[in-house]
């Protein structure tokens, strides 16, 4: 079946660590994204790619850092975790298409101590 | 000034009752106007989507866009405890503006 996938599902970690979110997705969609989602605020874009070897940073600002080598996979990497990084982090995935029907994982809820 | 701003809610409605979401945006260049569903402890998924002034029906959801005021509506009728979730408006020109979420409960 068609998905998105994003592992770990939790993640609780101390400061100063190297942490890598995984997110695949077998759609075999170009266009994928990294959210931020925090309780009652807005989606804010972090990071995104059109394909392969391409990738942009986003509206927030963020520390984190993103490879896409393969179509399917788009992983973020926090190369020192800090409190202030504790979040809801959303991987989606898109068509090209004129507007963007996004398809979301189940997110990573990252808490860093 | 945000880009889109969405009444907070929460909202709480027992069943059977209509439901009543409603967003407003600042970019008139606005092209395509969405609204996602999210469960607890799941990704959002899109539930509507129109590109026009005017209402779109699916089922018990209608989505209503009034470019002119620019404000759009999510109204679900007929509410089931199956409908709680926070629903997000969101909207597209070159890139895509969410609204922060409105939770609702929807009471057996």
């Amino acid at each position: 079946e068609a998905d998105i996938y994003q592992t770990p599902r939790y993640l609780v970690i101390g400061t100063g660590k190297k942490i890598t979110l995984e997110c695949s997705q077998t759609m075999g969609h170009d266009k994928m994204y990294w959210y931020q989602q925090d309780p009652g605020m807005e989606l804010h874009l972090i990071h995104y790619s059109y394909g392969v070897n391409s990738t942009e940073k986003g509206d927030l600002s963020s520390e984190s850092t993103v490879s896409r080598i393969r179509t399917e996979h788009f992983p973020l990497t926090l190369e020192s975790a800090r409190p202030s990084h504790t979040s809801q982090y959303l991987c989606a995935s898109s068509e090209k298409a004129s507007f963007e029907k996004l398809f979301f994982g189940s997110g990573t809820q990252l808490s860093v101590l | 000034q945000k880009e889109v701003e969405q009444d907070p809610g929460p909202l709480s409605v027992p069943e059977g009752a209509i439901v009543s979401l409603n967003c407003t945006y600042s970019n008139s260049a606005f092209q395509y106007f969405m609204w996602y569903r999210q469960y607890s402890r799941k990704g959002p998924e899109l539930l509507m989507y129109t590109y026009s002034s005017g209402n779109k029906e699916d089922g018990r959801f209608t989505a209503q866009v009034d470019k002119s005021s620019k404000y759009i509506s999510l109204f679900i009728r007929d509410s089931q405890p199956s409908d709680s979730a926070t629903y997000l408006c969101a909207i597209n020109d070159y890139k895509l503006s969410f609204g922060a979420g409105t939770t609702v409960t929807v009471r057996a």
